[in-house]
């Protein structure tokens, strides 16, 4: 079954104390992306990857870090988490089509819900 | 500056009623347009893209204006399985998921 997942689906941890969390996709997508929600802010980008080794910053990089050391797997990796951390945390993956229109279909996770203490 | 605009709701209508959602963008380097759709703290769905003529799916008609920079979406017959917050996604990047942008949503409730 073609599928995004992530682990843990859900994180209660404390300040600074370092933590990880895994995203994978088996649809040979090149581009992955993590995305944080939060209410009345929606959905918002934190890193992507168009392939391996290429990441770049999406709109509220600042606390993460990313790597992409395989086509398939996509970390996000909070290095000293904070209680502004705390959300809802998507990981996404996506191909683009190659007739016109491009569809762009956005693959999601089922969400990773942080808590941070 | 990088923005989607929605009306939050929430709609809250009768099953079989039509009901209309709108969406503004604000960067019109924008690429191509997108509702998605999502349950209670579920992941988000692809609902369907937005084409420049206009395009149907079912109950479901995506309109897309580019000289106005407007986005929208009719449902047709509500259902109570329609009931959903409901997200204008546009990008504004050259390659899929390099610059998604997100509106915040709108909560739709369809009642019997």
């Amino acid at each position: 079954e073609a599928q995004v997942t992530q682990n843990p689906r859900y994180l209660i941890t404390v300040t600074g104390k370092k933590l990880t969390v895994t995203c994978s996709q088996n649809m040979n997508h090149e581009y992955m992306s993590w995305y944080r929600q939060d209410p009345g802010l929606g959905l918002r980008q934190i890193y992507y990857s168009m392939n391996v080794e290429v990441t770049d910053k999406g709109d509220v990089p600042e606390g993460y870090k990313v790597s992409r050391k395989e086509k398939r797997n996509f970390p996000l990796i909070l290095e000293s988490p904070s209680p502004n951390q705390t959300s809802l945390y998507f990981c996404a993956s996506s191909f683009r089509s190659s007739g016109i229109p491009s569809t762009d279909t956005q693959y999601f996770g089922p969400g990773t819900r942080l808590t941070v203490l | 500056r990088k923005e989607v605009e929605q009306d939050p709701g929430p709609f809250n209508v009768p099953e079989g009623a039509t009901v209309a959602f709108n969406c503004t963008y604000s960067n019109s380097a924008s690429q191509s347009f997108f509702w998605y759709r999502q349950d209670c703290r579920k992941e988000p769905k692809l609902l369907m893209s937005v084409y420049s003529s206009g395009n149907e799916d079912g109950r479901f008609t995506a309109q897309l204006n580019r000289a106005s920079q407007y986005i929208s979406l009719l449902i047709r017959d509500s259902k109570l399985s329609d009931s959903a917050t409901y997200l204008c996604v546009v990008n504004i990047g050259e390659q899929a998921g390099t610059a998604l942008i997100f509106g915040k949503g709108t909560t739709l409730s369809v009642s019997s």
